[in-house]
């Protein structure tokens, strides 16, 4: 069965440090993976996704099939950072979203 | 992109009523979704509403309980039947233009049962 795991309900970084929000995936064909975003009283939206390969507000992901994950990070965490981000996996041909639990990141200053 | 916004925002409900949340997009969508967050929980899609036919349930959904309309291409409802305690959850609604793109939400409905 398809399932995503955020293992960190909270991760607190002070700010300029590195952060690293942890993804994994059980999949057994090739996912579509997401990263959403849900900041203070915001809907949740999308930050990045796997096949575009870019840099949202600094953050990047890359897709490791051999540890079936996808972190993701950025070197220097700013406070408007903090938010709840979900990883979110698709299949190609479908609309089903599988989301991970979450994880809350509080950049303190 | 897609802007949605859903009624009620938020309510509170006795045992045993029904509650219908309503989702409205400001432009034609083909595939519009329920999901569930219950309290420290993931999003769990409740069911794909596609217009003109029958909503699609996942498993351990079930129409009874979840009575879903999709009259048009913009709007959709979705009823909360005979409510318990464990129906106390945030009721999203979001559409998707392509399979394996982008979904866009709604704010979402805040429903407690007491």
């Amino acid at each position: 069965a398809q399932r995503v795991t955020q293992p960190e309900k909270l991760l607190s970084v002070f700010k300029g440090a590195p952060v690293e929000l942890k993804c994994n995936y059980s999949y057994s064909g090739s996912p579509e993976l997401f990263w959403y975003v849900q900041y203070s009283r915001q809907r949740l939206q999308l930050l990045l996704r796997h096949i575009s390969r870019e840099s949202i507000k600094g953050f990047t992901a890359d897709l490791n099939k051999g540890e079936t994950s996808f972190h993701l990070k950025k070197p220097f965490a700013q406070e408007e950072d903090s938010a709840m981000y979900y990883c979110a996996l698709t299949t190609s041909g479908t609309y089903k979203y599988i989301f991970g639990t979450g994880t809350r990141l509080k950049v303190l200053a | 992109s897609a802007v949605i916004s859903q009624k009620p925002s938020r309510d509170i409900c006795q045992r045993g009523t029904s509650l219908t949340i309503q989702c409205q997009v400001d432009s034609q969508v083909t595939m519009m979704f329920w999901y569930r967050q219950q309290p420290g929980q993931s999003l769990t899609l409740i069911a794909t509403a596609n217009q003109g036919s029958e909503a699609t349930y996942e498993s351990g959904f079930v129409i009874d309980k979840f009575p879903i309309s999709r009259p048009n291409l913009t709007f959709s409802t979705l009823t909360v039947s005979n409510m318990s305690p464990e129906d106390s959850s945030i009721y999203l609604c979001s559409v998707g233009a392509l399979a394996g793109t982008e979904q866009f939400f709604g704010p979402g409905t805040r429903l407690t049962v007491l």
